[in-house]
């Protein structure tokens, strides 16, 4: 079983707001990851990390950064929100190994208007 | 590079009726696991399985099994007597040992069972 926390779980907020989602796991992952997911589905790999002081741009172009200095926090942070980053933002954690499956947090669904 | 294809979006099906949901994969790497994740309307995503690709036999977990069939690159997942708590997305996954191993997402497949 998983632990992994992400807050808020919904956000609404207005154009040109800054806003930092958290993203929290005490399993002791090296390995981080957001993922977008717009309303048909799909999921789209926005970022990720493979420890402390590392991290990775992923598939789809994104406005958003992340950090990682902790290891069991990986916050992603939108300077400027607008209404084309109304999504819904997934965590997930995994170990080290290429085989560790990933685990994902609950989500938050956040609407800029 | 890798690839998922999942070539159903919706499948709807009546309360005790069998559904597989197909998966399709495309990898040059010899090493590589695959997954099936569920997605429920709150949200979350569920790890249901994983399979690496030296392990082909089929897995069975309650109403749930798995048929991993390396020779049509396919790991289809079939739910025997559906019930409306299956009602979610399935996504169907894959990873290997090359590159930084993200996993590649199929687009889901949704599953309505109702009543």
């Amino acid at each position: 079983e998983a632990d992994i926390y992400q807050t808020p779980r919904y956000l609404v907020i207005g154009t040109g707001k800054k806003i930092t989602l958290e993203c929290s796991q005490t399993m002791g992952h090296d390995k981080m990851y957001w993922y977008q997911q717009d309303p048909g589905m799909e999921l789209h790999l926005i970022h990720y990390s493979y420890g402390v002081n590392s991290t990775e741009k992923g598939d789809l172009s994104s406005e958003s950064t992340v950090s990682r200095i902790r290891t069991e926090h990986f916050p992603l942070t939108l300077e400027s929100a607008r209404p084309s980053h109304t999504s819904q933002y997934l965590c997930a954690s995994s170990g080290v190994g290429h085989e560790e499956t990933q685990y994902f947090g609950p989500g938050t669904r956040l609407l800029v208007l | 590079a890798q690839k998922v294809t999942q070539a159903q979006t919706e499948i709807s099906v009546v309360e005790k009726e069998d559904v597989t949901l197909d998966c399709v994969y495309e990898t040059r790497d010899t090493t590589y696991y695959l997954f099936w994740y569920k997605q429920p309307p709150s949200g979350e995503l569920v790890f249901l399985i994983r399979r690496n690709s030296f392990d082909e036999q089929n897995e069975i977990s309650g109403r749930y099994s798995w048929n991993f069939q390396k020779s049509t690159s396919s790991f289809n997942f079939t739910i025997t007597a559906s019930q409306v708590v299956d009602s979610a997305v399935y996504f169907c996954a894959l990873t290997s040992n090359s590159g930084y191993s993200t996993l590649t997402f199929g687009k889901g497949t949704m599953l309505l069972v109702s009543p």
